[in-house]
């Protein structure tokens, strides 16, 4: 079974630092993987996707991840950080071709400090 | 488009009760995955419709069932409501009419709270 491991519950970053979080996955398989975002008492937001390609992925809100296969990582990073990116942050796995069985994280909370 | 919606947004239980929650997709999505989000265990995978079909089911208890309707709505029941079933309930919807991925577009969930 694929499974997701998220490097730290809480991360705190100062506004305008670099963010930076972790996750790293076991696949025996390629899988897709994913960065969503989770604003208290809301659903989830994806941020990004990486299927199949190149291997730096953009996504919204000036975010990116990076899939390296050799280090089974996904890491998503943004150079600036914004008081406004204050949330939850889960990163998921699915199974290539398994339909919509995603396999999450268990979230990284990112604090915004002044 | 509007968006997922879910009803209802919040909802309070006694232990031994039945609940039923629904999901509207957006308009032309046809496949619906629930999740359960709790503290303890995160986020994890109930089931996925497509078609009025289950297409994929995680490893929940025979407790916990759902269904879709022909307009692509969905379902989920939880009978016999245990305290550890007190938890947010995430609907996504998604367009695709294949097994390939799709973005899952997530509404903001049902809240149970099993007494």
């Amino acid at each position: 079974a694929q499974s997701v491991t998220q490097l730290g519950s809480h991360v705190s970053v100062s506004e305008g630092a670099l963010v930076l979080l972790r996750c790293n996955y076991s696949s025996s398989v390629p899988p897709y993987l994913f960065w969503y975002v989770q604003y208290p008492n809301q659903g989830l937001q994806l941020l990004l996707k990486y299927t199949t390609g190149a291997t730096l992925v953009k996504g919204i809100n000036g975010f990116e991840a990076e899939f390296k296969k050799s280090e089974t990582s996904f890491h998503l990073t943004k150079p600036s950080a914004h008081m406004s990116d204050a949330a939850e942050y889960f990163c998921a796995v699915s199974p290539a071709n398994s339909g919509y069985a995603l396999n999450f994280g268990k979230g990284t909370s990112l604090l915004v400090t002044p | 488009k509007a968006g997922v919606t879910q009803t209802p947004r919040y909802l309070i239980k006694t232990r031994g009760q039945q609940v039923t929650l629904s999901c509207s997709p957006i308009s032309g999505h046809r496949s619906v995955s629930w999740y359960q989000q709790t503290p303890g265990q995160g986020l994890q995978f109930l089931f996925e419709y497509f078609s009025e079909t289950q297409r994929n089911k995680g490893n929940f208890p025979g407790r916990f069932s759902g269904r879709q309707f022909s307009n692509s709505r969905s379902e989920m029941n939880v009978s016999t409501l245990e305290l550890g079933d007190s938890a947010l309930y995430l609907c996504a919807s998604s367009p695709t009419s294949s097994s390939s991925y799709n973005e899952q577009f997530f509404g903001p969930g049902t809240r149970l709270t099993v007494l």
